[in-house]
């Protein structure tokens, strides 16, 4: 069983579009992550839950919204989708907020044509 | 959290020990260093982390200097496998999980 999943593995799209990304984990943690790795290979934080709460909200434009229905669940939806969007997205997840022990998923590419 | 620096790449042998370096001369003394590493096409993948003693797993061991200025991750056996973007990361421990990935060290292992 995958720890981390994450759906779609491949996402292309036309810009202005609006699109998610599911991401589960199965290790019964605490704390799930959203990371966004860019063209330059840059892995970056842009948002965190800890039992379903916001935890941690980089400065990321509002067309990005997370929502963590369960623990075991975060998902994140993209409005109006812009060229600069295009990225791997990466859902982690980690036994708590403050470890520093953190599983990832494969990673869903996203391109915005 | 304090920065770290690593050579951008290095090539390793496979079958022989394969020591990666990284500087965090401003490391600060609740915090912690963490490796990552990250296959290509993969999620990166936590290796090992340590705060002043030496650390060993099953993947790697982390040499810390005793100034903790330093530290040298060690994969015993380097394999083809091993082949990948290996981060240093430096963080508070009971932080906020803000692991700041920095560009890395790309590690090829050639037979």
């Amino acid at each position: 069983d995958t720890a981390v999943s994450q759906t779609p593995k491949y996402l292309v799209t036309q810009m202005g579009n609006d699109k998610s990304i599911k991401c589960e984990q199965n290790l019964g943690h605490d704390t799930m992550y959203w990371y966004k790795q860019d063209s330059k290979k840059f892995l970056k934080i842009m948002f965190s839950y800890n039992n379903k709460e916001l935890i941690i909200n980089e400065t990321v434009p509002n067309r990005f919204s997370p929502k963590s229905p369960d623990k075991a669940h975060l998902n994140l939806h993209i409005n109006s989708l812009e060229l600069g969007d295009s990225a791997v997205y990466f859902c982690a997840s980690s036994r708590r907020q403050d470890t520093g022990e953190l599983f990832f998923g494969e990673g869903s590419r996203l391109t915005v044509l | 959290d304090a920065k770290t620096t690593q050579p951008p790449s290095m090539d390793c042998a496979e079958g022989r020990a394969a020591n990666l370096p990284c500087n965090h001369s401003t490391i600060s003394g609740n915090e912690y260093v963490y490796w990552y590493r990250q296959i290509h096409s993969q999620g990166p993948q936590y290796i090992i982390h340590g705060l002043k003693n030496n650390e060993t797993n099953e993947m790697a061991s982390l040499i810390i200097t005793e100034d903790r200025k330093s530290s040298t991750l060690i994969l015993p056996h380097a394999t083809l496998r091993d082949t990948a973007v290996y981060y240093c990361i430096v963080r508070v421990f009971y932080g906020n999980n803000r692991l700041a990935f920095g560009k890395g060290n790309q590690v090829v292992v050639i037979p």
